[in-house]
């Protein structure tokens, strides 16, 4: 069984401050996506990345996905307060489904 | 308009009724997934479906059922409620003809069974 171990669950930081989130398997996936999920609402996609050491930038947002595609890495730069939300990682294993990890709860305090 | 559509957005029911909710899709992709979230769960599969006529069982699927009565549409079913099934139900869509996996989400029903 394909698992997704995700850490930290919880993140309460100051405005103006970096954090990184993991996402860690010992399973390899042919991709991994970020989604970011705010109250009352569905996940959105913010990232897939499928090759291994791939990097991807969003703004403040770096993507990382391992060497050997079996983790990746959320680093936001500058956090604000509305980066504040629930973020997911997810790998696909080209069966047609995902598997999530257990989501990070972040809140950006002013 | 949103992509990916769910009614009702929320459902209060009691324990023993039976519940339907729907989802709705006019991305034009082919596969489709029902998941429950849970506090600290993350989300879990409940069925998918590659096609119209492909029903799949996820890693939960006990108490429910789903339908898909066309590419565009997927409904979940909750055949006899009970309360640990209070939860958020999401639809999602994918579509097989990209390597990517990428899914895509509607709103979400919260489900409230008394």
């Amino acid at each position: 069984t394909q698992l997704l171990e995700q850490s930290p669950q919880f993140l309460s930081i100051q405005e103006g401050e970096n954090l990184t989130v993991y996402c860690n398997s010992s399973s390899v996936f042919s991709s991994l996506q970020w989604y970011r999920q705010e109250p009352g609402e569905g996940p959105v996609l913010l990232v897939t990345v499928v090759t291994g050491g791939e990097v991807k930038k969003l703004k403040r947002l770096t993507f990382q996905f391992g060497d050997a595609r079996k983790d990746s890495s959320l680093h936001i730069t500058a956090a604000q307060p509305g980066d504040t939300g629930l973020y997911l990682c997810a790998g696909g294993n080209q069966g047609g489904k995902l598997i999530f990890g257990q989501g990070t709860e972040l809140s950006v305090k002013p | 308009d949103a992509d990916v559509t769910q009614t009702p957005r929320n459902r209060i029911t009691k324990t023993g009724k039976r519940i339907m909710l729907e989802c709705s899709q006019t991305k034009g992709h082919d596969r489709m997934y029902w998941y429950r979230q849970d506090p600290g769960l993350g989300l879990r599969l409940i069925y998918y479906s590659f096609d119209v006529k492909d029903i799949n069982k996820g890693e939960i699927s006990d108490g429910y059922s789903v339908s898909r009565q066309a590419q565009a549409k997927f409904s979940l079913s909750l055949e006899s409620a009970i309360p640990n099934q209070t939860a958020l139900y999401f639809c999602a869509t994918s579509d097989s003809r990209t390597s990517r996996e990428t899914q895509y989400f509607g709103p979400g029903t919260r489900l409230l069974v008394l």
